[in-house]
Formats: structure tokens, C-alpha cells, sequence
């Protein structure tokens, strides 16, 4: 079974704060993944990273960023969080391959930014 | 401009009777199509996926069929429990990189209760 752990579940911070998100992946899988996810929003993505030391921005990038120094981690950094990126995060990844894989993932931790 | 449209916030069914969840899409690029359930505080699971070669998927309770003409999919869930009530979504992805997965496109999303 694919395992994928995020560091928290739930996180308090305040406005100003660093914010740093953990994911760790134990199948050895190429991509990873970072999503928020708001009510009625669904999933919306944030960057990605299809290889170690690799990153591509997603649809929502802007006061994040990335770190994968190591193929089974993937950190989302918040570099002064603020109240509207109070939400879920949510961690993927997924194997490079000649057909499409399914992205699984993390449990997910709820950020609350005071 | 949303790509996948999950049109239907919620939806509620009596246990035992059929559910389906619809989701319609606007990329002729898209040739993979993915389910996964989410109950409150969990990260998605994956639940069922097809290829766009394909009109038809089944896994046990859970049927995807994909009609490519009218960008269509839908997910049947023969008998509905209790334990399915979640919230539903759709994915699908384009090829972009040769060998590698194209990104996820998610839907937003529907509520699903079924009642005892």
C-alpha cells in the first residue's frame, strides 16, 4: 500500500509567521504534489514536482514555495502566512510511468492563520 | 474557466437504491478520467478510474462510464450504503509530458448522503 504522511494535522499560526508543511512518501514515487482545498473550491493546485530538485508552479503559487531535496519529501513553505491561506492542505504523489498513475495522498493538515 | 465541472453541490439517497454523480468536462485533450471519495478531515482515496479508450469501468459497487462525444462521465453506485456518504470527486488529466502523468484536474466536488 502507498503511504503518504504529512507532518501535522492540524496547525495554528499567526499572520507573519513561516510556515513550514511536511510530506513524506514511501513508495518511490517521482511526482509529488500540493493542494488546498476550500469549500466549494474543491482541489486546487498549488506546485508540483516531478523529479528531486525539480518544481513547476500549479495554478495557485503565489505565496508559496517548494523544497524536494530528496525524492520521498516534499515541503510547502508558507514564508509569511496570512489569514487567507487558512485551509486544508492536502500532499499527492504519483509514479512516472507509459500509462497514466493514480496520485494518492496524505490525510491532510488544516492550517488555521490567526 | 473550469475544465471539470462537478455541477451538483450535493445529492442524497436513500440506502440500497442507486447513486449517481455526474461531472462533465470542457478538454478534448483529457484521456484519463479518476474518482476519489473524501470524508471530512482525510485526504482523498482513490476509488475508480478510465481510460479514455473505454466507455465503461466496474469495481464491485462503483461503475464509471465515460461518454467522450458529450464529455461526460458518471460514477453508479449499486446499492448505496451509509458508508458512502462523502463528498465525490472528479479528476482528469492530458498527457503533457512524454512518460510522465499530466497534472490532475479536479472538479469541485459533490456531497453525497445516503440515509438509512
Amino acid at each position: 500500500d502507498v503511504k503518504v504522511t504529512q507532518s501535522s494535522r492540524y496547525l495554528v499560526k499567526r499572520t507573519g509567521e513561516k510556515v513550514f508543511l511536511e510530506c513524506v512518501q514511501d513508495m518511490d514515487h517521482e511526482n509529488m504534489f500540493w493542494y488546498r482545498q476550500d469549500p466549494g473550491l474543491g482541489l486546487r493546485l498549488i506546485y508540483f514536482s516531478y523529479d528531486v530538485k525539480m518544481k513547476e508552479k500549479g495554478d495557485i503559487p503565489e505565496g508559496y514555495s517548494v523544497s524536494r531535496e530528496k525524492k520521498e519529501r516534499f515541503s510547502l513553505i508558507l514564508e509569511s502566512a496570512s489569514t487567507n491561506q487558512t485551509s486544508m492542505y492536502l500532499c499527492a504523489s504519483s509514479r512516472t510511468g507509459s500509462t497514466q498513475e493514480t496520485q494518492y495522498f496524505g490525510p491532510g493538515t488544516r492550517l488555521l492563520v490567526l | 474557466d473550469q475544465q471539470v465541472k462537478q455541477n451538483s453541490p450535493s445529492l442524497s439517497v436513500q440506502e440500497g437504491r442507486i447513486s449517481i454523480l455526474n461531472c462533465d468536462y470542457t478538454n478534448s485533450m483529457f484521456d484519463y478520467f479518476l474518482w476519489y471519495k473524501k470524508y471530512p478531515a482525510e485526504g482523498p482515496t482513490f476509488l475508480i478510474s478510465i481510460s479514455s479508450i473505454k466507455d465503461k469501468n466496474e469495481d464491485g459497487r462503483f461503475t464509471v462510464f465515460l461518454n467522450k462525444s458529450a464529455k461526460h462521465l458518471s460514477l453508479h453506485i449499486v446499492p448505496s450504503q451509509p458508508g458512502d456518504s462523502a463528498v465525490y470527486f472528479c479528476a482528469a488529466s492530458a498527457r503533457r509530458y512524454g512518460g510522465s502523468q499530466g497534472n490532475l484536474i479536479f472538479g469541485k466536488g459533490t456531497k453525497l448522503s445516503v440515509k438509512p
